[in-house]
């Protein structure tokens, strides 16, 4: 296990059309995160999951997104209806819980998507 | 609003001389910060980060400061090299107990190019 993988790399898709990413985490890691990243900014967090249950969600999330991490392995992400606004590298993050001294996440190369 | 500030989009050094990124960040509860390095096509890698009981933490030729009454944090790499060119983020977090997100605040990021 060499780090965490996303698929697809890319997607393009049409207005209005749902899409789903997939991201499988360092095996061991009990955390995962999603965020997105627009261009010229940081990341900004979408939403985390401790094991397979979803302990918190940001306000980007809006109702068309979800996402879902059964049986707390790899975890999805839908976009329901997408918006042109909806393009961007979408981020998964893994990492264990932290239990003091220096820690990070271990980021996957991000699925990109583009709404045409 | 935006808690975590890299007011430098980009910086351009020579090969072998000291590369000083900064960070300003609002937010007093932040009690951890990271720098995040990235390359294109690819999710950020962790580097280092500092707690916010220190003043200075060092790996190898990465060097993190922090100065929590001015609320602003530093990056400096000794010596530069030309493979350091690429974004360098800045990120903050709040510790929370057993199980929060422990969710990451970016900053936009600087890109950084040493040259040869």
């Amino acid at each position: 296990d060499t780090g965490v993988s996303q698929d697809p790399r890319h997607k393009i898709t049409k207005r209005g059309q749902n899409v789903t990413f997939r991201c499988d985490p360092i095996s061991e890691h009990n955390r995962l995160y999603w965020y997105r990243q627009t261009l010229g900014q940081g990341p900004e967090f979408l939403t985390y999951f401790q094991n397979e249950a979803q302990l918190e969600k940001s306000r980007l999330l809006s109702d068309r997104f979800s996402a879902e991490r059964p049986k707390g392995s790899f975890s999805t992400l839908e976009i329901q209806r997408t918006e042109q606004g909806d393009s961007a590298m979408y981020l998964c993050a893994s990492s264990l819980t932290r239990t003091g001294g220096d820690y990070g996440y271990t980021f996957g190369s991000g699925t990109r998507l583009t709404v045409v | 609003d935006q808690q975590v500030k890299q007011n430098s989009p980009s910086l351009s050094v020579q090969e072998g001389r000291i590369s000083i990124l900064n960070c300003d960040y609002t937010n007093s509860m932040f009690d951890y910060f990271l720098w995040y390095k990235k390359y294109p096509a690819e999710g950020p890698t962790f580097l280092i980060s500092i707690s916010s009981i220190k003043d200075k933490n060092e790996d190898g030729r990465f060097t993190v400061f922090l100065n929590k009454s001015a609320k602003h944090l530093s990056l400096h790499i000794v010596p530069s090299q030309p493979g350091d060119s690429a974004v360098y983020f800045c990120a903050a977090s709040v510790t929370v107990r057993m199980g929060g997100s422990e969710k990451l605040v970016f900053g936009k990021g600087t890109k950084l190019t040493v040259n040869p």
